[in-house]
């Protein structure tokens, strides 16, 4: 079957950096988005992983080991801002988005 | 990135009404688009998948008849929720692919049935 795990919910310090882990199973592999959800608001793109390696854009990082199934998506400088659902995203062989439950990120000051 | 636009934002319904979503993509040709729902501190649920000019591919479990979707132009897709009931009320989002690997959300529907 295909399965996401994530942890459910993290707690950060402004100012400070944190890595959200991801393992997938999938059937096929396409690439691994990750996407941000504020409460009550539509995801939105951060990055899209498809070789391994690590991809950096601006403040977010994001990892991809596809022969281990899996991701993480590191934030620096974190702000009260990101403070939000962080959703890793698996797409499948047939170009499906394959959705967990996400991380909820709790940045203190 | 591309810009895709889910109308209304939100929408308040009498039971047994039906509503309808619109999702079109502004600035890109969306050969897919796909439509999910979300419950409150839960991940999004697909829905259904569509193809410009074909019928909707509808995941295990979802009612084509109560969730209509139509796919009648490269740039919109509507979603009608027919005959809704309380348990209706959801968060439903679009999303729009073109030729390109990523998919650019709507801004989400929050419908309330009363």
């Amino acid at each position: 079957g295909q399965n996401i795990d994530q942890p459910t919910e993290m707690t950060a310090t402004e100012g400070a950096i944190v890595q959200i882990n991801c393992t997938y199973q999938t059937s096929g592999f396409n690439g691994l988005f990750w996407y941000q959800q504020h409460a009550g608001e539509a995801p939105t793109f951060l990055s899209y992983n498809v070789l391994d390696g690590l991809e950096e854009k601006g403040r977010f990082s994001s990892f991809l080991s596809r022969s281990k199934g899996y991701s993480y998506l590191l934030l620096k400088e974190l702000q009260m801002k990101d403070s939000a659902s962080y959703l890793c995203a698996p797409m499948d062989s047939n170009y499906q988005l394959i959705w967990g439950a996400g991380t909820k990120l709790i940045i203190k000051p | 990135g591309a810009v895709v636009s889910q109308h209304p934002s939100r929408v308040i319904c009498k039971s047994g009404t039906s509503v309808k979503i619109e999702c079109r993509s502004l600035d890109f040709q969306a050969t897919t688009m796909f439509w999910y729902r979300q419950f409150p501190k839960q991940s999004l649920m697909l829905m259904a998948t569509s193809n410009e000019g074909s019928k909707a591919t509808y995941e295990q479990g979802v009612e084509k008849d109560k969730f209509l979707i139509n796919h009648a132009s490269l740039t919109l897709s509507t979603l009608t929720v027919t005959s809704a009931h309380p348990e209706d009320s959801s968060f439903y989002i679009c999303s729009a692919r073109g030729r390109e690997t990523e998919a650019f959300f709507g801004q989400g529907t929050r419908l309330t049935v009363v």
